[in-house]
């Protein structure tokens, strides 16, 4: 079984709309990463939450962790083009990252 | 800095040929990892190391072998290429897992 899911698998949205990435572990998260993919091209790092609760910001990007729950979030504020991509999650198990699948976006303009 | 840099970016073999991937980070990073990533199966972790001189294995680390001599540079190596190494290779450096991810390298095992 997938030890992190990632929801939704793709998503297309109209440029300013907002919109919401999950990502869900079946293992307490010591730490989460996120990442944005360009078709390929690496990994660019967009941010690490560690704590319960804790949330982040990168430009119009935000990200909040539920220890609770095991999950995250991301969450785009007036979307742009250049959002477009693949965004996957990272948690952090023992040394290792395990990732998800990804979510791909597309944002029309 | 240069940051996390991959060589080759691109490289074609044949089965049963050997090659060495070369990952080099100039960020003094202790954490090195190496994935593959393939359609479907998305990132998989090959082997990794956490500090110099060491390295152990991640999720698939069959047929690939790995050294860390240096500090700086991580090297991942097919002793006897297969069909199924056909991936594109990420490496990745940090201070805590691998943020810093290279642009990959793109093995066509034919």
């Amino acid at each position: 079984s997938q030890e992190l899911e990632q929801s939704p698998q793709s998503l297309i949205v109209q440029e300013g709309k907002n919109l919401t990435i999950n990502c869900t572990s079946s293992k307490t998260l010591y730490g989460l990463y996120w990442y944005k993919q360009k078709y390929g091209e690496g990994l660019i790092f967009l941010m690490m939450l560690q704590k319960g609760g804790e949330e982040k910001s990168h430009e119009k990007i935000t990200a909040k962790l539920d220890e609770k729950k095991q999950q995250s979030s991301l969450h785009i504020t007036a979307s742009q083009p250049s959002h477009a991509g693949i965004y996957l999650c990272g948690a952090d198990f023992n040394y290792k990252l395990t990732f998800g699948k990804g979510t791909l976006l597309t944002v029309n303009p | 800095n240069a940051g996390v840099t991959q060589t080759p970016k691109f490289r074609v073999l044949k089965t049963g040929q050997s090659m060495t991937l070369l990952c080099a980070q100039d960020m003094n990073h202790e954490y090195m990892y190496w994935y593959r990533q393939d359609p479907g199966m998305g990132l998989r972790l090959i082997h990794y190391s956490v500090g110099e001189g060491t390295t152990a294995k991640g999720e698939v680390p069959d047929g690939y072998n790995v050294s860390r001599l240096k500090k700086q540079n991580f090297l991942l190596g097919l002793e006897s290429a297969a069909p199924s190494q056909t991936s594109v290779y990420f490496c990745a450096s940090g201070p805590k897992r691998g943020e810093y991810f290279g642009p990959g390298t793109r093995l066509l095992v034919l």
